[in-house]
């Protein structure tokens, strides 16, 4: 079945720093990728998406190309600020037309920024 | 604005009673979702729904229950045989793509659930 495995956290990193988040998945087929982020006490957001290989999602500095080859879809921004404190949730829905786009979330990545 | 709300944001419930969490959506979409997250595990799919009068279980449904009487209402029902239903519960829809899953689902603020 379709699997998504992220990198476990906490991660803790200073103001500035660059952020990766190691994200793989199983799947039959070309699925469609995402990134959802998750503020304390709230619900989740679409950070970005890709649905085709060597696609680029890109939102708020953030940014994840899906690797088929390697079948990968890291998150990275570059200079994380404290705002970015959250949890970070790689997901991946099958491309097949029963499938009714239900999501496979990895167990999620709390991002910790300090001043 | 368009989205979907949750209620209530918190919800407390003796052992043996059953609750009934609130899910509404004015996107008119056609999918409705409903998720269950506990600390350090992700989200897990409890049921779903494609369209009105129709559900399907997803990983987790049992000890829950659901309807879709209208197109943007999807309560859930937490009943007594839920063994630990201490959770935050995350409902969320989706437009009717044809052929696939390329659109993101939309998700609500959650309902917290607490069994004393």
């Amino acid at each position: 079945g379709n699997s998504v495995t992220q990198m476990e956290g906490p991660v803790t990193l200073s103001e500035e720093a660059f952020l990766t988040i190691n994200c793989t998945y199983t799947a039959t087929g070309y699925p469609s990728l995402f990134w959802y982020v998750q503020y304390p006490g709230e619900g989740l957001q679409l950070l970005l998406k890709a649905t085709k290989a060597d696609d680029k999602g890109s939102n708020k500095g953030f940014e994840a190309t899906y690797r088929k080859e390697t079948t990968s879809f890291h998150l990275e921004k570059g200079s994380v600020q404290v705002s970015d404190s959250a949890v970070y949730f790689c997901a991946l829905s099958a491309m097949t037309t029963d499938s009714w786009g239900k999501l496979q979330f990895g167990a999620g990545t709390q991002v910790v920024v300090t001043p | 604005d368009g989205g979907i709300t949750q209620s209530p944001k918190y919800l407390f419930r003796k052992e043996g009673q059953n609750v009934t969490l609130s899910c509404e959506q004015n996107l008119n979409h056609d999918a409705m979702y409903w998720y269950r997250q506990d600390p350090g595990q992700g989200l897990r799919l409890i049921y779903y729904s494609q369209i009105v009068n129709d559900f399907q279980k997803g990983d987790i449904a049992e000890g829950y229950s659901v309807s879709r009487e209208k197109k943007e209402s999807f309560p859930l029902t937490v009943t007594s045989a839920q063994k630990n239903p201490t959770a935050f519960y995350l409902c969320a829809s989706r437009s009717r793509p044809r052929g696939g899953g390329r659109d993101e689902q939309f998700f609500g603020p959650g309902t917290r659930l607490t069994v004393l």
